[in-house]
C-alpha cells in the first residue's frame, strides 16, 4: 500500500496570506489527523476528520480549518498567516479514531511565513 | 493540549549500549504509543501498549507501562548509529493522541 502523502512538501508565504495543505491517507483509512510541530511548542494536535466530519479539534484559533472529502483525502487551511504559523505540519491516517490505534504519518509540509 | 514530559530531553550513548527513555503522562489513557522521528521528517510508529498491559517487546525495543504512576519507558537494546532520532511518547485516548516533548537520542559510532 502507498503511504500517506502530503503536498506540497515546502511552502513559503508572507504574513496575511492564506495557505491550503493537502493530505492523502493510506487507502482504506478513514481517519485523518493534523498536527503542528514547532521547536517551542512541540507536536500539537490540530484536528481529526473521520468520514468527512470533524471529530475533534485542538486548541487553535479559527484561522485553522480543515475538511475531508468522500475519498478520505483531507485539506487544512490557514488564513491570515502569522509569523508564528511557521512550522512542520504533519498529517496522519489511521483505521479508526486517531487515539486508539497506531497512526501513519506523512512526510509533512514545511511552512515558512515571512 | 496538555503534554506529557519525557526524560531525558537529550541522550548521547555509544553504539552497542542500551538507551532508556522515560515518559510521564497526565490523562487517563486507552494506550501509550511510541514514535520515532528522524530530523525534520514524519513520525514512524514503533510500538503501542494498551492500558491493561505492563510490558511489550518488538525486536530490540522493550516498553513498560505503569498506570499507577502514569509513566512509561522505552528501552532500545544494542543501539546502532541508525537509531539516532527523536523519540516521542503519545497518550492515546478516544479523543486524540497527545504527544510528549520528546527525547533526542544520539548514538555515536
Amino acid at each position: 500500500k502507498a503511504g500517506v502523502t502530503q503536498t506540497p512538501r515546502y511552502l513559503i508565504k508572507t504574513r496575511g496570506q492564506q495557505v491550503t495543505l493537502s493530505c492523502s491517507p493510506i487507502s482504506g483509512h478513514r481517519s485523518v489527523s493534523w498536527y503542528q510541530q514547532t521547536p517551542g511548542q512541540g507536536l500539537q494536535f490540530l484536528f481529526e476528520y473521520f468520514s468527512e466530519t470533524q471529530r475533534n479539534k485542538g486548541n487553535f484559533p479559527g484561522r485553522f480549518s480543515g475538511r475531508q472529502f468522500s475519498n478520505s483525502r483531507s485539506e487544512m487551511n490557514v488564513s491570515t498567516l502569522e509569523l508564528g504559523d511557521s512550522a512542520l505540519y504533519l498529517c496522519a491516517s489511521s483505521l479508526t479514531t486517531s487515539g486508539l490505534n497506531e497512526q501513519f504519518f506523512g512526510p509533512g509540509t514545511r511552512l515558512t511565513v515571512l | 493540549s496538555q503534554q506529557g514530559e519525557e526524560d531525558p530531553q537529550a541522550l548521547s550513548i555509544q553504539e552497542g549500549e542500551n538507551a532508556t527513555m522515560n515518559c510521564s503522562y497526565k490523562t487517563s489513557i486507552n494506550n501509550l504509543q511510541w514514535y520515532r522521528q528522524n530530523s525534520g521528517r514524519g513520525l514512524v510508529h514503533l510500538i503501542l501498549i494498551r492500558s491493561n498491559e505492563r510490558e511489550k517487546h518488538s525486536g530490540r525495543l522493550r516498553v513498560t507501562l505503569d498506570t499507577s504512576k502514569k509513566s512509561s519507558s522505552l528501552l532500545i537494546t544494542a543501539s546502532r548509529a541508525a537509531d539516532t532520532a527523536s523519540y516521542f511518547c503519545a497518550e492515546g485516548s478516544a479523543r486524540q493522541l497527545t504527544f510528549g516533548s520528546g527525547t533526542q537520542l544520539t548514538v555515536l559510532p
